[in-house]
């Protein structure tokens, strides 16, 4: 199957300093990517979907000056938490549907998370 | 609105079949997911079906629909330890998959 690799897989920052995540998609071209944040044993909650070469669309309630979020290609996201606090320590994920069609109804792929922890 | 609801625990021993069950609301999803989640990992795809199929099996996997109820359920047969992890069921609402709480499938020898 298609490919999306995140990078770092885990991440310590200081208070106060921003971090930056990077979603790839390595084998396809993904005009759309979503990052999803997840709390230990909870759902994944979607913040925002990032469309290659246009504005992000950020769910309710997420500062989107405080997850900036830019996807200036067909194969890269990225995800910068600016000024982290420790509540914004947790695991991001992000997704990228292929813009082919490879199998009509599995066209998103997720990647393998990374952990932030703001200390 | 768009809302997936599953049970967020389930016990079974190994060998067992296990089930786990879902319901949805958006009567309009084309397709329905499950996916297992490892301590620590990412979303690994198990299965999916086509809004107009009542089953789909896939080795050890069995999904189950009722578009009536929307209801959809995920059936492991001979349970083993390494099923052990969290299954989400998702749906597709206004482009964006929308995940159930996830149920925490344990597996005791």
């Amino acid at each position: 199957g298609a490919v999306v690799s995140q990078h770092p897989s885990r991440v310590i920052c200081k208070s106060g300093t921003s971090v930056k995540i990077e979603c790839r998609s390595l084998d396809f071209q993904a005009t759309t990517m979503f990052w999803y944040r997840q709390f230990p044993k909870q759902s994944l909650m979607l913040m925002a979907t990032s469309n290659e070469g246009s504005k992000a669309t950020y769910e309710q309630g997420v500062e989107k000056d405080k997850f900036l979020i830019n996807h200036a290609s067909l194969t890269l996201s990225t995800l910068t938490v600016t000024s982290a606090h420790p509540e914004d320590s947790s695991f991001y994920i992000c997704s990228a549907r292929d813009a082919g069609i490879r199998e009509a109804g599995n066209t998103i792929y997720f990647g393998e998370g990374s952990w932030l922890t703001v200390v | 609105g768009e809302d997936v609801e599953q049970s967020l625990f389930l016990s079974v021993r190994e060998g067992d079949s296990s089930v786990i069950n879902c319901t949805y609301t958006d009567s309009s999803s084309t397709y329905l997911y499950w996916y297992k989640q490892e301590p620590g990992a990412g979303l690994q795809l198990l299965t999916y079906i086509f809004s107009n199929m009542d089953m789909k099996q896939d080795q050890r996997l069995t999904v189950l629909l009722n578009k009536k109820d929307k209801h959809l359920s995920l059936r492991i047969a001979d349970t083993q330890t390494g099923d052990s992890a969290i299954y989400f069921c998702a749906e597709v609402g206004g482009g964006k998959l929308i995940f159930g709480q996830g149920t925490e499938l344990s597996v005791k020898p």
